[in-house]
């Protein structure tokens, strides 16, 4: 089983729709938790990044994370056809935890038609 | 506020010869931790320097090997090519004295695009 899994999509919604992504992981000492966009070709950029359960809004996001049972959202409202890229999750332990480097889900691929 | 670059963007080797990859990070941040975006796949964590020091490793092979100078830069090696090497290279910069979630949040590089024929 790996650390953190993420359904590679793709993912085809119509424009106005609201989306969400989702990351299930596996290792309990996970505490900090991340979303990134990533265009065709470029690096990935961040867009939200949470500590405990809860919910997290930011603009059209909102992030969503549920620690007892390993599992994290994200939802997109209004999605537009610039939404379209790939969507990865990531997570670390505490940096004295021996999990301090990110980790990463394969990713989400959304596509977003006019 | 120039943010995090990399140079190359893009470069093509053949089996068996050494690269080098070399990334400035955004400005005020002393981190830089590079990874290995295989097609389809997520970022793998290669290494993080700090203080021009390795502090953490990933899973990856004694051929991958970098060095971080006292401007912050940094810089990627890879010798003896394999096939599979070939991947987006990304390099990501944090810390400084924001402290506290600001200081751990990495800001990816463009990336340096790898292939090995």
């Amino acid at each position: 089983q790996k650390e953190v899994e993420q359904d590679p999509g793709p993912l085809s919604v119509p424009e106005g729709a609201i989306v969400s992504l989702n990351c299930t992981y596996s290792n309990s000492a996970f505490q900090y938790f991340m979303w990134y966009r990533q265009y065709s070709r470029k690096g990935p950029e961040l867009l939200m990044y949470t500590y405990s359960s809860g919910n997290k809004e930011d603009g059209r996001f909102t992030a969503q994370v549920d620690k007892s049972s390993k599992y994290i959202s994200l939802f997109i409202r209004d999605s537009q056809p610039s939404d379209s890229a790939t969507y990865l999750c990531a997570m670390r332990g505490a940096m004295n935890s021996g999990y301090s480097t990110l980790t990463f889900g394969k990713g989400t691929m959304l596509l977003v038609s006019p | 506020d120039a943010g995090v670059t990399q140079s190359p963007t893009h470069l093509i080797k053949t089996r068996g010869q050494q690269v080098t990859l070399r990334c400035s990070p955004k400005s005020g941040h002393d981190t830089v931790s590079w990874y290995q975006q295989a097609l389809g796949q997520g970022p793998q964590f290669i290494f993080q320097y700090y203080e021009e020091e390795e502090r953490q490793r990933g899973n990856f092979p004694d051929r991958f090997s970098g060095h971080q100078f006292p401007n912050y830069s940094s810089e990627l090696n890879v010798n003896a090519l394999l096939l599979g090497d070939s991947a987006l290279y990304l390099c990501a910069s944090s810390g400084g004295l924001a402290g506290g979630l600001m200081a751990d949040t990495q800001y990816f590089g463009p990336g340096t695009r790898l292939t090995v024929l």
